[in-house]
């Protein structure tokens, strides 16, 4: 199994641009989220799945768009792309309520 | 606000030691609590949980957390530290057994040999 897998591993971004993190499991999770990691701040939750067609906010959620059409994938999308948004962005899935989740390796987004 | 908290920035131990990092939830309910390892450039991994019973849990790699309910404290322990244990450790809690899991800001765990 290769776990959680996301691409890019690095992006460089202009300011306006969009652009999509991929995300893919394939575990057959029902629950994947996405995460933002800043320096002293831990990690804050941006959108989550519990399925297939369910989506919902996290805390962190302006500036971004996600969609779950399958079990295994859940793209971020980015829609305008800004300075405050320069992170590293982790896709997270888990079986359930309980579960640990499964962090892929990160995708580190500057925008410039 | 739901949150987690994590007091020390960073915990520094002789390796062979007991380690503690520490851990307060403010969760409303009986939040399930999570205690995950991050190393350099990497993802997080996970060392173990609390859902329910016994108030010590053990997980991964000799690590053990201890519940304490009326303190709303999960701290994480090590009876004898490795210098291999020098990572970044996050405590989370599952906000209303949602699957939505909040972080605390992480301690940094430095082992010396």
């Amino acid at each position: 199994n290769a776990g959680v897998t996301q691409t890019p591993k690095f992006q460089v971004l202009k300011t306006g641009q969009s652009m999509t993190l991929q995300c893919a499991q394939d575990m057959n999770h029902e629950y994947m989220s996405w995460y933002r990691q800043d320096p002293g701040m831990g990690l804050r939750l941006i959108h989550y799945s519990v399925g297939a067609g369910i989506t919902d906010q996290g805390e962190v959620p302006n500036g971004y768009n996600v969609s779950r059409s399958t079990t295994e994938d859940f793209p971020l999308r980015l829609l305008s792309a800004a300075p405050s948004q320069t992170s590293v962005y982790f896709c997270a899935s888990s079986r359930g309520q309980g579960d640990g989740y499964t962090f892929g390796s990160g995708t580190r987004l500057t925008v410039v | 606000a739901q949150s987690v908290a994590q007091p020390e920035d960073q915990v520094n131990v002789a390796e062979g030691n007991p380690l503690t990092v520490k851990c307060t939830y403010s969760v409303s309910g009986n939040p399930y609590l999570f205690w995950y390892v991050q190393y350099p450039n990497r993802g997080l991994q996970f060392l173990l949980k609390y859902i329910t019973g016994d108030n010590l849990v053990k997980g991964s790699y000799g690590f053990e957390a201890e519940f304490n309910k009326s303190q709303t404290s999960f701290h994480l322990k090590k009876p004898s530290a490795l210098v291999s244990d020098s990572a970044l450790y996050f405590c989370a809690a599952d906000s209303g057994n949602t699957g939505k899991l909040i972080f605390g800001q992480g301690t940094t765990l430095q082992v010396k040999p």
